[in-house]
């Protein structure tokens, strides 16, 4: 059964930071991996989606890599505001338009 | 243009009432999927409608949960005899790419 694990579960930075979130999933037999944001009491938005056979997508500020075969991808963004502070969930699925397995997601807050 | 759509957004109920959350997906999009987000914990899939093929029930946690679609509109899920741990925000999500609506908060006292 797949499993996602992110760590840290959460995260305090000045403002202007460089950081990098962390998403290790157990069975390497994934088809698309997608990094989330949550923000309080709102629903889920899509940041970036990497399908298996990529090693890294960017998006601004924002670079997600996957590394298949450990298991593992990272979410590295760069400059860190305060309008970052939120909740980064990782999602894998295992087949085309399956449901997503998600971990519990990293808490970040940026201060100013 | 709009985006997934849910309704209520916050919803309080005694505990054995049935209550019944409706999402309304973007226009077009064949997928929807319902996932649970209790407190402290990551989401969990519920459900999984794709066109007009038989739904994914895989994720539904007890035969008080039922969800129905018609066709590529709107979508209800229905929870019989609610009990407390059923308390979560129910989240829908449109697309293979999963653009998800804001969530229904259910409370079950």
């Amino acid at each position: 059964k797949q499993e996602v694990t992110q760590i840290p579960a959460a995260l305090s930075v000045p403002e202007g930071e460089n950081l990098v979130l962390n998403c290790s999933f157990t069975d390497s037999a994934i088809y698309n991996l997608q990094w989330f944001r949550q923000d309080p009491g709102k629903g889920l938005t899509s940041l970036l989606l990497i399908q298996s056979s990529q090693r890294e997508q960017t998006s601004g500020r924002l670079n997600a890599s996957l590394d298949k075969s450990s298991g593992r991808s990272t979410l590295y963004i760069a400059a860190s505001q305060p309008g970052d502070s939120a909740t980064y969930l990782c999602a894998v699925n295992d087949q085309a338009g399956t449901a997503l397995i998600f971990g519990k997601g990293t808490t970040l807050s940026v201060s100013s | 243009g709009a985006g997934v759509s849910q309704s209520p957004s916050n919803k309080v109920t005694e505990k054995g009432k049935d209550v019944e959350l409706r999402c309304d997906p973007i226009s077009g999009h064949t997928a929807l999927y319902w996932y649970r987000q209790r407190l402290g914990q990551g989401l969990e899939f519920l459900i999984y409608f794709q066109g007009n093929s038989a739904p994914d029930k895989s994720g539904l946690p007890s035969d008080r949960f039922s969800a129905e679609r018609t066709g590529e509109s709107v979508s209800t899920l229905t929870i019989q005899r609610t009990q407390q741990e059923d308390s979560a925000v129910y989240l829908c999500a449109s697309s293979w790419e999963q653009f998800f609506g804001p969530g229904t908060r259910l409370t079950v006292l």
